[in-house]
């Protein structure tokens, strides 16, 4: 268990809907990672925020977007979905920005029908 | 652009032999590489890493060699065991922009009795 908490496990919806995928860091971490693994392009970096406020993105679209919340918990909202957002979303917590590891919640599956 | 690269999908195993699994980079920014592994239902577990001011390190079974000369980092498992049987990501940062990983696109381990 690596004590970060990611709900639900499983998500299904329809194309057009909105979701809320929701992810609690480890104790004393500050930083919230979003990674979106789908089968054609592994792992990839979404977004990260750290003490709430955002710090880095990479590949994320303008219809997804996230908060981290002042008790650290963290949401990616996800909107206007489609079939290609079908794919498993991590979220990963660490202590700080430096040179420490990642921590990885078990992911939320989500499918898009 | 894949910055990083495990090009071997799999790699299969003897138990009690030694794996040998292999990452290639091309961002010479990266100064910080990490190895995960991955259970089915899972998130990626952080198993060893490496900053770019050594060249090798060593966790029990596991070692970590980087080559940055050839942007060529490995992962040796010896001896490998039957449990180690599981996808295995090699990943790279720049530990002074944020700590985000970009990932290969992970190398199937399956090591037989």
């Amino acid at each position: 268990d690596s004590g970060v908490t990611q709900t639900p496990k499983h998500l299904i919806t329809a194309t057009g809907q909105r979701v809320t995928l929701r992810c609690s860091p480890r104790s004393g971490d500050l930083s919230v990672y979003w990674y979106q693994q789908s089968l054609d392009q592994g792992l990839q970096f979404l977004i990260q925020y750290y003490n709430g406020e955002e710090r880095a993105k990479g590949n994320i679209l303008e219809r997804f977007s996230a908060q981290q919340f002042p008790d650290l918990h963290s949401e990616l909202n996800l909107s206007s979905l489609e079939l290609g957002d079908s794919a498993l979303y991590f979220c990963a917590s660490s202590v700080d920005t430096g040179t420490t590891e990642a921590f990885f919640g078990q992911g939320t599956r989500l499918t898009v029908v | 652009d894949q910055q990083v690269k495990q090009n071997s999908p799999s790699l299969s195993v003897q138990e009690g032999r030694i794996s040998i699994l292999n990452c290639d980079y091309t961002n010479s920014m990266f100064d910080y590489f990490l190895w995960y592994k991955k259970y089915p239902a899972e998130g990626p577990t952080f198993l060893i890493s490496i900053s770019s001011i050594k060249d090798k390190n060593e966790d029990g079974r596991f070692t970590v060699f980087l080559n940055k000369s050839a942007k060529h980092l490995s992962l040796h498992i010896v001896p490998s065991q039957p449990g180690d049987s599981a996808v295995y990501f090699c990943a790279a940062k720049r530990s002074n922009a944020g700590n985000m990983l970009t990932f290969g696109g992970g190398t199937r381990l399956m090591v037989k009795p």
